[in-house]
């Protein structure tokens, strides 16, 4: 069975920091991954995907992510954080086994302060 | 419209009304899907449809859950005697690619509708 973990409720970094958002995965097959962000009372957003390939993906508003095989991981990154970036982020794992299913992992808020 | 748009955005039922929730895809999108996302929580699958067929309803966490896309585009889940369970967000999917083709095409949220069992 597919599932994610994000390890921590909530992530507190001063803005013009690094940030690491954590995701571990489990799957049966060959995992496609997902991150997600969601601000409030809007629908989630697409931020980036890894499919195959390189396992450093870059995405929208200068985030990225790495997959880690060995680790079961794909943490979100960025170099330097923005008090926008102030929101819930998912991650997310289907497989080529698991079905129609994108299974989502229950979410790390982001706090960039000023 | 460009995006994925729900109605109603909100609503409040008394327990044991039925509630339909509307989600109207991006335009060509094969894929659809119901996730139902609980305060705090992340998102739990529903259903899937590709194009009109309800191809995994799995995740329907009871027989008064029911989803239909009868022409493919527009869907509805309905809710029949809703339960103070039942409350939650239930957001709705889509995506131009097949969900079970190897290119896995990233899936487009609408805002969803909240739900609100008294």
């Amino acid at each position: 069975a597919q599932s994610v973990a994000q390890p921590e409720d909530q992530v507190n970094v001063a803005e013009g920091n690094p940030l690491t958002v954590k995701c571990t995965y489990s799957v049966s097959g060959n995992p496609y991954l997902f991150w997600y962000v969601q601000y409030p009372n809007r629908g989630l957003q697409f931020l980036l995907k890894y499919i195959t390939g390189d396992n450093l993906v870059k995405g929208s508003y200068g985030f990225e992510a790495e997959f880690n095989k060995s680790q079961t991981s794909f943490h979100l990154k960025k170099p330097s954080a923005l008090v926008s970036d102030s929101a819930l982020y998912f991650c997310a794992v289907r497989d080529e086994t698991g079905g129609f299913k994108t299974i989502f992992g229950a979410g790390t808020r982001l706090f960039v302060k000023a | 419209g460009a995006g994925v748009s729900q109605s109603p955005r909100y609503k409040v039922a008394k327990r044991g009304q039925d509630v339909a929730l509307r989600c109207d895809p991006i335009s060509g999108h094969v894929s659809l899907f119901w996730y139902q996302q609980a305060l705090g929580q992340g998102p739990e699958f529903l259903t899937y449809f590709q194009n009109e067929a309800q191809l995994d309803k799995s995740g329907l966490p009871s027989d008064r859950f029911f989803a239909e896309r009868p022409e493919g585009s527009v869907s509805t889940l309905k809710i029949q005697r809703t339960q103070q369970e039942d409350s939650a967000v239930y957001l709705c999917a889509s995506s131009l690619v097949p969900a079970g083709d190897m290119v896995v095409g990233e899936l487009f949220f609408g805002e969803g509708s909240r739900l609100t069992v008294l």
